[in-house]
This record gives structure tokens, sequence and C-alpha cells, in this order.
């Protein structure tokens, strides 16, 4: 079966710190990635998607991920955070032949301003 | 509406009862999901429909977790004789046919059973 892992459950950061996530899937053949973000008091709203093509993928806000298929990786990265990304962050994986996304256990992400 | 409804916000009931929540997507979106947020915990999955038909269920946990979708539209999720282990969020999402991959998330449904 599928499955996610973030291995970070919370990081505090400062703010102009450089931010990687990290989240590995466990699934072999095909698949669609995506990063969503849950800002306090928010609904969940998509980050960034990979499907296909460029591995590195641009989001909102300045944050972007990379593919690495062999790893099975698809981290999440921003070179400088504000203090306005405190939220929490999920990563996620759809088998491309399916049709339900499985979703990591999300990392929270504080900043200090 | 603009965007994914659900209602009540919170529902706090008695071990053994039945609840009710509701999610009312986004117009024109033909898939709707439901996933269930436990403290501390992912995502995780319950059910999914394609207009008003659910091809996959696999993550219903128990035969007491049912749901339905009428017109396409509403999808009401129902818990029968709620345990302790039921609290949570309950999330609803949609999505449309252009774009399967994108889903856009209601507030939630806080559940509290005690």
């Amino acid at each position: 079966a599928q499955s996610v892992s973030q291995h970070n459950h919370h990081v505090i950061l400062s703010e102009a710190a450089s931010l990687e996530l990290g989240c590995n899937y466990s699934y072999g053949g095909t698949v669609n990635l995506f990063w969503y973000v849950q800002y306090p008091g928010q609904h969940l709203q998509l980050l960034l998607k990979y499907f296909s093509g460029d591995p590195l993928v641009k989001g909102i806000k300045g944050f972007e991920a990379e593919f690495i298929k062999s790893k099975f990786s698809f981290n999440l990265r921003k070179p400088s955070v504000q203090w306005s990304d405190t939220a929490e962050y999920f990563c996620a994986v759809r088998d491309s032949s399916a049709s339900k996304i499985i979703f990591g256990s999300g990392t929270r992400l504080s900043i200090r301003p | 509406g603009a965007g994914v409804s659900q209602s009540p916000s919170n529902k706090v009931t008695e071990k053994g009862k039945d609840v009710e929540l509701r999610c009312d997507p986004i117009s024109g979106h033909t898939a709707l999901y439901w996933y269930r947020q436990s403290l501390g915990q992912g995502l995780e999955f319950l059910i999914y429909f394609q207009g008003n038909s659910a091809p996959d269920k696999s993550g219903l946990p128990s035969d007491r977790f049912s749901a339905e979708r009428t017109g396409g539209s509403v999808s009401t999720l129902t818990i029968q004789r709620t345990q302790q282990e039921d609290s949570a969020v309950y999330l609803c999402a949609s999505s449309s046919p252009g774009f399967p991959d994108t889903q856009y998330f209601g507030p939630g449904t806080r559940l509290t059973v005690l």
C-alpha cells in the first residue's frame, strides 16, 4: 500500500532561515505528488504539485519542491522563510491511475519573528 | 457558494449516538472526497465520490460509517453508534472535471464524542 512519511513533526526556524521539509513515499509506479499547506484558522490549500516533466516544481509564495525518483522523495524548500509561513505542511501522493490521495502526517512549521 | 462548506463546524455527541456531517462542494465539481484528521495524524482518506457513485470507499474504517451523495452535489457522512475514537476533524474536498488533482478543502467539522 502507498504511504507517505514526513519525518519532521515540528520545525522551528528564525525569519530569513532556509527551509527544507522532508517527504518520502512508498510506491513503485507512476505517481503525482503534492504539497498542501494549512495556515492557522484557514482551509487546506494546494501549495504545489508534480505530475511530470521538470522535477523541480515552483509553487506559490516562493516555495519549490524537487522530485527525486531514485530516492522516492519530494522535499519542500524555501530559501528564506517569513513569519507568515507559519503553518502546517502536508505532503501527499497519488497513484496516477487512482483517484484517492494519500497524505503524510504533516509538519508544523513555526517561525520566530 | 465560493468554496466548499461543511456543517456543523463543531459537533459534540455522546458515545453511542448517531451523527450526520454535511458537505456542500463547489458548484460544478463532480468529485468529492471525505477525509478524517485525528490529533497529530495526517489526513486519512475515507471515501471518494464521482457524481453520485462511490467508486472508492476503501477508507471507511468500519460499517458504522457510511456516506451518500445526492444530485451530484451535497454529501452526507453518517457515523452510527459513535465511539470515542471517532473524535476527529472530518474534512471534505471537491475537485472539478478539468483539474481532478486540485482538491479544494472545506473548513471541516470537529467531532467530539464524549
